[in-house]
């Protein structure tokens, strides 16, 4: 049974902090992984996915993955208010579909 | 903007009956999926579709079933609604050569009385 661990949140950060939201996935075969956003009441968004060991940057946005560990982490720079929301993690292999996780509340406080 | 749309956007049905949800994606996306989202949960996989013919399914009944077009557009089908069965109901698309990355249209919520 492939799982994806999320902590439900939520979690709380001030404005202009860094905001850490991570996974961990019960499967070594997942190859991919990926960062969806979702506002309440809207559809998943696709931030970032990342297939290698290491660090992806991209604007505010950086995943980390570390399969050693089955861990996966998204770091938000510089929050702002605007980046409340559930944030998803999902992973897959080759062309299995996504397994999410339940997401983790992100509140950012002005 | 995914280029995904879904119809309709909210739907009641009551517990019994039949419901059919749409999802339209754009030229290029021959892998469609489905999935399921109650509240507070996830997305859980239904079922996908690639090229007109399902291509995986996930631990969903009978009852929920689907169809792919030609034109990109696909269905869910869901028969004998139960209650449970009220959530966001969610398509995504992916591009040929790029199934692992989906982008998910607006959903469809329904809810069952």
């Amino acid at each position: 049974q492939k799982e994806v661990e999320q902590n439900s949140g939520p979690l709380s950060v001030p404005e202009g902090a860094i905001a850490s939201l991570n996974c961990t996935y019960s499967d070594r075969g997942s190859q991919s992984f990926f960062w969806y956003r979702q506002y309440s009441g809207k559809s998943p968004e696709l931030i970032m996915f990342i297939y290698s060991n290491g660090d992806k940057e991209d604007g505010r946005f950086t995943a980390q993955l570390n399969k050693a560990s089955q861990y996966v982490s998204l770091l938000i720079r510089d929050s702002q208010p605007s980046d409340s929301a559930t944030y998803l993690c999902a992973s897959v292999w080759g062309n299995t579909p996504l397994v999410f996780g339940k997401g983790t509340r992100l509140s950012v406080i002005a | 903007e995914t280029g995904v749309t879904q119809s309709p956007t909210h739907l009641i049905k009551t517990r019994g009956q039949q419901v059919t949800l749409r999802c339209s994606s754009q030229s290029g996306h021959n892998t469609v999926s489905w999935y399921q989202q109650a509240l507070g949960q996830g997305p859980q996989f239904i079922f996908q579709y690639y090229r007109e013919e399902e291509n995986g399914r996930g631990n969903f009944p009978p009852r929920f079933s689907g169809l792919q077009f030609p034109n990109y557009s696909s269905e869910l089908n869901v028969n004998a609604l139960e209650l449970d069965d009220s959530a966001l109901y969610l398509c995504a698309s992916s591009l040929a050569g790029q199934e692992e990355t989906q982008y998910f249209g607006p959903g469809t919520r329904l809810l069952v009385l």
